[in-house]
């Protein structure tokens, strides 16, 4: 069965900071992969998706970009946070194995930038 | 354009009674339709999917939901509430375009709050 990491949890930072998160997939292969931001509890913001190795879209301008250096990882970064960076970050993956489109998620991480 | 507008930011139901939770939708072509959960500081969770068939589709925790074309709706529905379905229900349709990248479209959310 198929099974998907993210970490760290939770995480603190101050403005300014570097981030990284990281997000894994394990029982499938060439997913796609996507990080979504979910602000105040509520709706959905696509941040980046991925088809392959190396292979990033970009849905919305901002100080954040991501990586996919293996075929199930998926990376998501910052050079230097803001203070409207905070919310709960989620990765999930699809792909055409016997699946229509839905999606899979993580467990999220709660970034909190002060 | 493509769209999903979940009406109801907030549903509040007696634990027992059927309970609710509307989705519309707009899109091109033939709809691919999805309901998940998500509970507090949790990751969301599939519930269901309308691909083609039967309009009456049954998910996981006895939810399912009525896909009407007429309508362009997708209502989640349960016929017996229980507290711990309180949660964060969000609706979401398949972009239908060309290639493989597989977005979805999301509503906004319905925060559904069973009572004892």
């Amino acid at each position: 069965s198929q099974t998907i990491h993210q970490w760290p949890a939770t995480l603190v930072q101050p403005v300014g900071s570097p981030l990284s998160l990281e997000c894994t997939v394990e029982g499938t292969s060439n997913p796609n992969l996507y990080w979504y931001r979910q602000a105040a509890g509520r709706g959905l913001q696509l941040l980046f998706y991925s088809v392959g190795i190396g292979q990033i879209s970009s849905e919305v301008p901002q100080n954040l970009s991501a990586s996919r250096p293996q075929d199930r990882q998926f990376i998501l970064s910052s050079k230097k946070l803001l203070l409207s960076d905070s919310g709960f970050y989620l990765c999930a993956w699809t792909n055409f194995q016997g699946k229509n489109g839905e999606q899979f998620f993580g467990p999220g991480t709660r970034l909190t930038v002060l | 354009a493509q769209s999903v507008a979940q009406p109801e930011d907030q549903v509040n139901v007696a634990e027992g009674n059927p309970l609710t939770v509307k989705c519309t939708y707009s899109v091109s072509g033939n709809p691919y339709l999805f309901w998940y959960v998500q509970y507090p500081n949790r990751g969301l969770q599939f519930l269901l999917k309308y691909i083609t068939g039967d309009n009456l589709v049954k998910g996981s925790y006895g939810f399912e939901a009525e896909f009407n074309k007429s309508q362009t709706s997708f209502h989640l529905k349960k016929p017996s509430a229980l507290v711990s379905d309180s949660a964060l229900y969000f609706c979401a349709v398949r972009v239908n375009n060309a290639g493989n990248n597989r977005k979805l479209i999301w509503g906004l959310g319905t925060s559904l709050a069973v009572n004892p």
